[in-house]
């Protein structure tokens, strides 16, 4: 079955970085591109961007563009989502989906706090 | 970027029929998805395309509209069915509304 599984949880001081990750199984991983979405606690979904699997090229949202970097284990079928100089307001859920939005990761709880 | 503009939270009783707009603020022709999200929850495909239901998801959801103005209904609501429900386009880049949180009486 189609799975789209993230590692775990983490906690962060301000000006650190993180690298978060969605292993996808169950499909070609190449076939689909993939998106990424945050969630601030107790707030609505926000676009990311997206990368394309096949040629690794990203896409990031306005919004996104700078500390954001998507990446690619192709031979892992797996997307990475690193953010650097972490701030406050990075505390938030992210989401990994794939391009049809059919299948979503289970999503990554990052918390920022000093 | 497109935005989009939900309706406000609803309480409705189960059985009852309840139907949740989404208004974008530009023509998203029929680009337009909605999403089931539970608490603790990734948000789950409901309808894709404006109108074509999800493969699994109940026939109880269905979904219309296009251009500006949508609509996610839900006939007969059920106990199960709290959530908030999220649309969102992917006509101009990718947007989502803020979410209609749905409660049951």
């Amino acid at each position: 079955q189609i799975q789209l599984v993230q590692s775990g949880p983490e906690l962060k001081k301000p000006g650190e970085s993180v690298k978060i990750s969605c292993k996808a199984s169950g499909y070609t991983f190449t076939d689909y591109a993939m998106h990424w979405v945050k969630q601030a606690p107790g707030k609505g979904l926000k676009w990311m961007g997206w990368i394309n699997t096949y040629t690794g090229k990203p896409t990031y949202a306005d919004d996104f563009k700078g500390r954001f970097v998507f990446s690619l284990e192709a031979s892992a079928s797996t997307a990475n989502l690193q953010i650097s100089n972490l701030k406050n307001e990075d505390t938030a859920t992210y989401f990994c989906a794939r391009s049809n939005w059919d299948y979503w990761g289970q999503g990554v709880m990052v918390t920022v706090s000093s | 970027d497109t935005v989009l503009t939900q309706s406000p939270a609803l309480a409705v009783s189960p059985g009852e029929r309840v139907t949740i707009s989404c208004r974008a603020s530009e023509s998203v022709s029929t680009g337009m998805h909605w999403y089931q999200q539970k608490p603790g929850q990734q948000p789950k495909l409901l309808i894709y395309g404006a109108s074509n239901l999800e493969s699994g998801v109940p026939a109880r959801f269905s979904g219309s509209g296009s251009g500006t103005d949508f609509t996610l209904t839900i006939d007969p609501v059920e106990a199960d069915d709290t959530a908030t429900y999220f649309c969102q386009q992917s006509w101009n880049e990718n947007t989502f509304g803020a979410g209609t949180k749905l409660e049951l009486k």
